[in-house]
């Protein structure tokens, strides 16, 4: 079974720093994708950033990257120079290709706060 | 911005009435997925659908929720005899068929149903 596991119920972080979201995973397919999205407090659900299992490099978008350790089986979340507006909850979620039904499985999540 | 699209935005019910959540994937997107949010949690898989046909409704209530996908116009999530616990957000997602079955999900705003 699929497990995705978000430690930091909060976080804060100053403008302009970096921050590291950490995000876990477990699951016994090989081939599989590690996906994170941002919602604000407007409700909506908003995809970042996507890493594949076999994918030799880090995703990158932007200010957004992935620390992908495959072993150790985390894919954290990386926000490089935060701004006000990064302040939102963040979802790690994973699919794995084994499963016919395509779901996504989420985490609980981490509240990001970026104080001025 | 052909997104997806998800009606109404928030839906008020009284007890014992029916709700019936609207979603239109985005343009060339043949897979819907309906999850569901309590508040201060993660989303949970509910049904997954393309055309005319429930592929994974492994995480539906066994009674009064019930989905479909027309061959023509939008998927449809349909809760009857409402209950206070199916106070939540639902949401839509859709994709397109990609290689490997890791395409990502575009999720749309959301349904905030409230339950009186």
């Amino acid at each position: 079974a699929q497990k995705i596991t978000q430690t930091q119920p909060g976080m804060f972080v100053q403008e302009k720093e970096a921050v590291t979201l950490d995000c876990t995973y477990d699951t016994s397919d090989p081939s599989y994708g590690l996906f994170w999205y941002k919602q604000p407090s407007s409700g909506e659900m908003i995809f970042l950033i996507y890493q594949g299992s076999y994918d030799q490099q880090n995703a990158t978008e932007g200010r957004y990257s992935l620390n992908f350790q495959k072993a150790r089986k985390s894919a954290n979340l990386v926000i490089s120079a935060s701004q006000l507006g990064d302040s939102a909850m963040y979802f790690c979620a994973m699919r794995d290709s084994g499963y016919a039904g395509n779901m996504l499985t989420f985490g609980g999540g981490t509240r990001l706060m970026v104080k001025p | 911005n052909a997104g997806v699209m998800q009606n109404p935005r928030h839906l008020v019910r009284r007890r014992g009435q029916e709700a019936r959540l609207r979603c239109s994937p985005m343009k060339g997107h043949s897979h819907v997925y309906w999850y569901r949010q309590l508040p201060e949690e993660g989303l949970k898989f509910m049904v997954y659908l393309q055309k005319e046909n429930i592929i994974d409704e492994s995480g539906m209530p066994k009674e009064r929720f019930s989905a479909e996908f027309p061959k023509e116009g939008p998927s449809i999530l349909r809760i009857q005899q409402v209950v206070r616990g199916d106070s939540a957000a639902y949401f839509c997602a859709s994709s397109t068929v990609g290689i490997g079955g890791l395409e990502t999900q575009y999720f749309g705003p959301g349904t905030r149903l409230l339950v009186l």
